[in-house]
C-alpha cells in the first residue's frame, strides 16, 4: 500500500494567515493527489484534484502543488469557514489511501 | 448535482454482518466507481473498496476477506456487506462517487452524509 503522511497533524492559525499543509507519499504517485476538507459531523468535500486542479465552486484562495512524492495545500488568506480538518488522498493505485488528516484550528 | 444517501442498521452485534445500501440520484454515467469509505470516531479515512456499474469490484486487501459489494442499477443502488464484525469496525460509513477525468486522475467528488455503525452487543 502507498502510505500518505501529512504534516503537521494540527495547526493553529489566525484569520488572514497564509497556511501550508504538506503531504508525502511513500512512493511516487505522479500527480494523482487529491485534497479534501472535512468539518465536524460532515462528509469530506473535494477541494483539489490531480495535485493542483481546483474543484468547481472552491474559492481561489485554495491551491495545491507538488509532484512525485511531495505535495502541498496552501490557503492564501484564512477565512473563518476554513477551520476544519484537511485530508490528502492518492489515486495512483489501489487501495486508495488517505493521510491521517491535519486539523486546522483558530489561534 | 448527484446525491448519495446511506441506509442500514446503526447497531450490529459482534461477529455479525454489517449491511448498508447507498441510493444514488443519478447512476446513468458509466465513468465512475462507486465506493465505500469509513472513518472510526476521531480517526482518519479508510477506503473499503469500489464497485463499477458492471459489477466488477476492487476491495482493500486489509478487508477483502470480509467484504462483498453489489450493485443494482435498476434501483440506482449499491451495497456493502462486511462480515464477522468486531468493535474495530465501529465507524461512520460513507458512500462516495469516484469520478475520472481525461488525464486518468480520479477523485471522490460526491459523498453521502455518512451513517454511524456501532458494533456492540
Amino acid at each position: 500500500d502507498i502510505q500518505m503522511t501529512q504534516s503537521p497533524s494540527s495547526l493553529s492559525a489566525s484569520v488572514g494567515d497564509r497556511v501550508t499543509i504538506t503531504c508525502r507519499a511513500s512512493q511516487s504517485i505522479n500527480n494523482y493527489l487529491n485534497w479534501y476538507q472535512q468539518k465536524p459531523g460532515k462528509a469530506p468535500k473535494l477541494l483539489i484534484y490531480a495535485t493542483s486542479s481546483l474543484q468547481s465552486g472552491v474559492p481561489s484562495r485554495f491551491s495545491g502543488s507538488g509532484s512525485g512524492t511531495d505535495f502541498t495545500l496552501t490557503i492564501s488568506s484564512l477565512q473563518p469557514e476554513d477551520f476544519a480538518t484537511y485530508h490528502c488522498q492518492q489515486s495512483y493505485g489501489a487501495p486508495r489511501t488517505f493521510g491521517q488528516g491535519t486539523k486546522l484550528e483558530i489561534k | 448535482q448527484v446525491q448519495l444517501q446511506e441506509s442500514g442498521p446503526g447497531l450490529v452485534k459482534p461477529s455479525g454482518t454489517l449491511s448498508l445500501t447507498c441510493s444514488v440520484s443519478d447512476f446513468s454515467n458509466s465513468n465512475y466507481f462507486w465506493s465505500w469509505i469509513r472513518q472510526p470516531p476521531g480517526k482518519g479515512l479508510e477506503w473499503i473498496g469500489f464497485i463499477y456499474y458492471s459489477g466488477s469490484t476492487n476491495y482493500n486487501p486489509s478487508l477483502k476477506s470480509r467484504v462483498t459489494m453489489s450493485v443494482d442499477t435498476s434501483k440506482n443502488q449499491f451495497s456493502l456487506r462486511l462480515s464477522s464484525v468486531t468493535a474495530a469496525d465501529t465507524a461512520v460509513y460513507y458512500c462516495a462517487r469516484e469520478g475520472l477525468d481525461g488525464s486518468h486522475s480520479s477523485y471522490f467528488d460526491y459523498w453521502g452524509q455518512g451513517t454511524l455503525v456501532t458494533v456492540s452487543s
